[in-house]
This record gives structure tokens, sequence and C-alpha cells, in this order.
């Protein structure tokens, strides 16, 4: 079956903290591993990763993957407030559907 | 931005009535989805529709549940007699293409459906 790990589960840290996310997936034909933010209510995109070793950037955000060992890292550098929320990690395998993982909850304390 | 919209925010409905939940997706995007996510729980994979058909569904998507896109812009979700483990937020989504998988799919903001 099909799954997402998302580690740790919850995660609470001072403002200007790094932090690092984890994720691994046992899926069927990977295609794809996406992250998104999850603060109120839409979960909003922030990377798609589809190759091992390519980081992507945005800002103090960053993400890589390793198909090899099946797991990502999503990097936050001098976390603020505004980075609280739950961050999801979702895979894409043979067919459209996503696979998330239960998600990690950020709590950034001023 | 593009936005896929959604309505209503929040139903409030009695065990065993029927509840329409409704999408506007994104204009150029081909490929529609349904999402659910109970309270505390993952975000769970309903059904993803493509053609005017559906392409897939999960094992949650039973003979309850049914989709329509009854004109060129909206997208709905119904659920025929509902039941109190319907109690969850319900995410439409919209993606440009499958690709088999390598896709980004935007989500909508969300309508929450409480079963009394």
């Amino acid at each position: 079956e099909d799954k997402v790990v998302q580690s740790p589960l919850s995660l609470v840290v001072h403002e200007g903290d790094t932090v690092t996310l984890n994720c691994s997936y046992e899926v069927t034909n990977f295609r794809s591993l996406l992250w998104y933010k999850q603060e109120k209510k839409a979960p909003t995109f922030l990377f798609m990763l589809t190759s091992s070793g390519i980081e992507k950037k945005s800002g103090r955000l960053s993400s890589i993957l390793d198909k090899k060992e099946l797991f990502s890292i999503l990097n936050i550098t001098a976390t603020q407030t505004g980075d609280s929320a739950i961050y999801l990690c979702a895979v894409g395998g043979a067919t459209n559907k996503l696979i998330f993982g239960t998600g990690t909850l950020l709590a950034v304390q001023p | 931005e593009p936005e896929v919209t959604q309505t209503p925010s929040h139903q409030v409905t009695q065990m065993g009535q029927e509840v329409i939940l409704r999408c506007v997706p994104i204009s150029n995007h081909l490929y529609f989805y349904w999402y659910r996510q109970i309270l505390g729980q993952k975000v769970e994979f309903l059904v993803s529709f493509y053609n005017n058909e559906i392409s897939e569904k999960s094992e949650i998507f039973d003979d309850q549940f049914s989709v329509e896109r009854p004109d060129g812009s909206n997208f709905t979700l119904k659920i025929r007699s509902t039941k109190l483990e319907d109690s969850a937020m319900y995410f439409c989504a919209s993606s440009v293409g499958a690709r088999g998988g390598a896709n980004v799919l935007t989500f909508g903001a969300g309508s929450r459906l409480t079963v009394l």
C-alpha cells in the first residue's frame, strides 16, 4: 500500500531558528513529491520535486529529494511567526491523485 | 492569481440529508479533484475527474457520492444521504494536466461539512 510518512508530527521553535521537516514515502511508480503549506484552510503549493539531488529554493525555504532513499526534506531558515502552519508532503504516482502525509505542525514563537 | 473557489464555506446538515458542495476550478485547468480531511487526520483523495467522467476514485467514494460538471465552470460533489462520519473539510482542487502524477494541484479554501 502506498504511504507517506512525515516527521516530526509537531515542532515548536523560536523566531530565527532553522527547521528541517522530513518526508519519507513508499509509492508505486513514483513521479513527484510536493510540499504544501496549510495555514487556515487551503493547502498552498510550495515545491514540486521530481529529480534526486536538485535543490528547489524559494526565499528562506528549500527542499531536496532523494529517490534512492525515498525521502525529502524541507528546510526553513531564519523562521518567522508567519511560517507557523501545517506543512504537508504529498506524493504522485502512476495516476493523477496525490497521497498525503499527516503533516508537520510548525509553531514559531516570537 | 487564479484560484479555486468553493461554496459553501460551512454547511451544517442533519444525518440522512443530501448535500451538494460546489467548486469553480481555475478556468484553463482540465483535471478536477475532491479530497477530504477529517479533523486531525490526513488529507484523503476521493475522486478525480477529466473530460466529463471520473478518471479515478478511492474506496471512500462509494455509491453515496457523485460528482458532476453541470456547466462549463462548476464542479460539484453530492453526498446523497449524509452520515455522521461524513463530517469533514472537503477540498476541491484542479490541475492543468496529469502527466502521470507529476502535476501541481491548486486547492480551494474548502467546505466544512458538519453532520448532526
